[in-house]
């Protein structure tokens, strides 16, 4: 089975501040690991995944994750949030080996204030 | 950027009515899923569909879900019917590979369906 922890509800960060997002899963096998961003009355958006090669992966909208596989963990970065950024965010994991079923987090609220 | 479409957006229905709901994936995509979120839970997958035929399902797509891929264009999903569990936002997504293999999923905006 594979699981996905986000372990804040919600994180408050001031504009131009960095901001991190945690996020940790659960597979048998090795992991794909992705982003999904949602704003309000819109869909999940991609950000960014990680399959292979480079633990340090960066997506759209200057964000980027690490993958730390002793850890487990896939923590969301910017290195200075916009208030644009506020949204809600979805990490997801796939297993290598189990198909082609995501499973999501429960999401994490990010609050950027000017 | 290409966008997949849901409509309705909202649908109000009676417990144990029939509800349809539509999709219109990517143009150039061949894989299509159903996903959901209960408010304040988790998006849950229900189902993914390639090549006209269901390639995986989650325990919860059971006998009272179908999906069905009629033309060119629309994936729908249909609940047969409705019990008050089946509150939730609905998601279409597409993708043009199989999830994970280096490809992205593209969400639709969702359905929120409200059984009374």
């Amino acid at each position: 089975a594979q699981s996905v922890a986000q372990p804040e509800d919600q994180v408050n960060v001031a504009e131009g501040n960095p901001l991190t997002v945690k996020c940790t899963y659960s597979v048998s096998g090795n992991p794909y690991l992705f982003w999904y961003v949602q704003y309000p009355n819109r869909g999940l958006q991609f950000l960014l995944k990680y399959i292979t090669g480079d633990n340090l992966v960066k997506g759209s909208y200057g964000f980027e994750a690490e993958f730390n596989k002793s850890q487990t963990s896939f923590h969301l970065k910017k290195p200075s949030a916009l208030v644009s950024d506020s949204a809600l965010y979805f990490c997801a994991v796939r297993d290598q080996n189990a198909g082609n079923m995501l499973t999501f987090g429960g999401g994490t609220r990010l609050m950027v204030k000017p | 950027e290409p966008e997949v479409t849901q409509t309705p957006s909202h649908q109000v229905t009676q417990m144990g009515q029939e509800v349809i709901l539509r999709c219109v994936p990517i143009s150039n995509h061949l894989y299509f899923y159903w996903y959901r979120q209960i408010l304040g839970q988790k998006v849950e997958f229900l189902v993914s569909f390639y090549n006209n035929e269901i390639s995986e399902k989650s325990e919860i797509f059971d006998d009272q879900f179908s999906v069905e891929r009629p033309d060119g264009s629309n994936f729908t999903l249909k609940i047969r019917s409705t019990k008050l569990e089946d509150s939730a936002m609905y998601f279409c997504a597409s993708s043009d590979r199989r999830t994970g293999v280096n490809e992205k999923l593209f969400f639709g905006s969702g359905t929120q369906l409200s059984v009374l």
